[in-house]
């Protein structure tokens, strides 16, 4: 079993949906959860970084973490087209451990 | 702030040739990593390293060599190109959980 599992899609919605992006992971010991955003051609930026379970929102963008389930979400509100991108789900361990581990990530296109 | 730096962005290499990609960052992180990324995959890990001077090898580090002499540089070289090291390489630094990405370097070996 992977440590991190995405849908690679391409997840396509028309403008202004409601978005729901889900990973899945195997690890117990990850306690740190970031969504990456990488455009085509360019490298990935940090969208949202949480600790621990529970919600955490920024804009129109919402990560939820489920540990109990090993389940993470990112949800996008009034989708946009320049939220086509691939979103990279990317959860890691604390006390030292220095790798984080990236899953595929998912292909999301939003059409106007 | 520029952030992390890469250079070349793009290059064309023959079989056999050698040649450093460069990374710079700027904001003091202690950890910085290198990955390449294939079309349509995902980025695996090359090389990382937790400070000046130490280093140590990713997932996938065979036919490329890295050194940490300063917080500032990690640079990544390539001695012996194969075509199967046609792809995109992506330097980030860390301060810890969280990673900054360079804008990468596209290479390709004929």
């Amino acid at each position: 079993q992977k440590e991190v599992e995405q849908d690679p899609g391409p997840l396509s919605v028309p403008e202004g949906a409601i978005v729901s992006l889900n990973c899945t992971y195997s690890n117990s010991a990850f306690q740190y959860f970031m969504w990456y955003r990488q455009y085509s051609r360019k490298g990935p930026e940090l969208l949202m970084y949480t600790y621990s379970s529970g919600n955490k929102e920024d804009g129109r963008f919402t990560a939820q973490v489920d540990k109990s389930s090993k389940y993470i979400s990112l949800f996008i509100r009034d989708s946009q087209p320049s939220d086509s991108a691939t979103y990279l789900c990317v959860p890691k361990r604390s006390g030292g451990s220095y790798i984080p581990t990236f899953g595929r990530g998912t292909s999301l296109i939003v059409h106007p | 702030n520029a952030g992390v730096t890469q250079t070349p962005k793009f290059r064309i290499l023959k079989i056999g040739q050698s040649m450093t990609l460069q990374c710079t960052q700027d904001m003091n992180h202690n950890y910085m990593y290198w990955y390449r990324q294939d079309p349509g995959m995902g980025l695996k890990l090359i090389y990382y390293s937790v400070g000046a001077g130490i280093t140590d090898k990713g997932e996938v580090p065979n036919g490329y060599n890295v050194s940490r002499s300063t917080t500032e540089d990690f640079p990544l070289r390539l001695e012996l190109a194969a075509p199967s090291q046609t792809s995109v390489y992506f330097c980030a630094s860390s301060p810890g959980e969280t990673q900054y990405f360079g804008p990468g370097t596209r290479l390709l070996v004929l």
